[in-house]
């Protein structure tokens, strides 16, 4: 069964600190998204990755970075958390014949004290 | 930029009942459509896609999407709820001539009454 891995369910983090979100995924799909969901306001993309090391932002980068060394991780990070950011991360992948994401991870729930 | 109106934002239906959720989209030319289904605690499950060819999709669990492009629209619609159709479903599009990655709806929560 195919599988997008996000590294925690469940984040606690203080204003200020470098915080970093995992996703791997193992179906060798070239795309990778990281969405941020809020109630009310749908899914807005972040950024994605149509390669490694490859990168375009989304929607709404600032505040956000991304690294790809690998195919099969994407790595969302927030440079300098803000209260702002407290939101459900979900990370995607989809195989390069299709640009819209296709198998999503069940989501990081980040919490910003 | 490509922009989705989900009507409603939440529909609630008698179990058997039909289920039918709203998706309008902005572009003026026929973008890439598709629904996605989010249960409780977890990441979101493609439904359904329209890309060319014959305006009537069907995807999984019984649910079909119909596109309308004198309408700008493309409504999910379902015969007859069950109880584990219960959750978030999403409304997206792409953007014509440009990227190809989905602007998402704000997303319609399904409420199945037994």
């Amino acid at each position: 069964d195919v599988k997008v891995t996000q590294s925690s369910r469940y984040l606690v983090k203080r204003t200020g600190e470098k915080v970093f979100l995992e996703c791997v995924q193992d179906m060798d799909h070239e795309n990778m998204f990281w969405y941020r969901q809020d109630p009310g306001l749908g899914l807005r993309l972040i950024y994605f990755s149509y390669d490694v090391k490859m990168k375009e932002k989304g929607d709404i980068p600032e505040g956000y970075s991304v690294s790809r060394e690998k195919k099969e991780r994407f790595s969302l990070i927030l440079e300098s958390a803000s209260t702002n950011q407290t939101s459900m991360y979900l990370c995607a992948s989809s195989p390069e014949t299709d640009n819209q994401p296709q198998h999503f991870g069940d989501g990081t729930r980040l919490s910003i004290l | 930029a490509q922009s989705v109106t989900q009507l409603g934002s939440h529909v609630s239906v008698s179990e058997g009942a039909l289920v039918l959720l709203r998706c309008n989209y902005s572009s003026s030319v026929p973008p890439y459509l598709f629904w996605y289904v989010q249960y409780p605690n977890q990441g979101l499950q493609l439904l359904l896609k329209y890309t060319t060819g014959a305006t009537l999709v069907k995807g999984i669990n019984g649910f079909e999407a119909e596109f309308k492009k004198s309408e700008t629209s493309f409504h999910l619609t379902k015969p007859s709820a069950h109880m584990s159709d219960a959750a978030e479903y999403f409304c997206a599009a792409t953007a014509s001539g440009g990227s190809y990655i989905p602007t998402f709806g704000r997303g319609t929560s399904l409420i199945v009454h037994p």
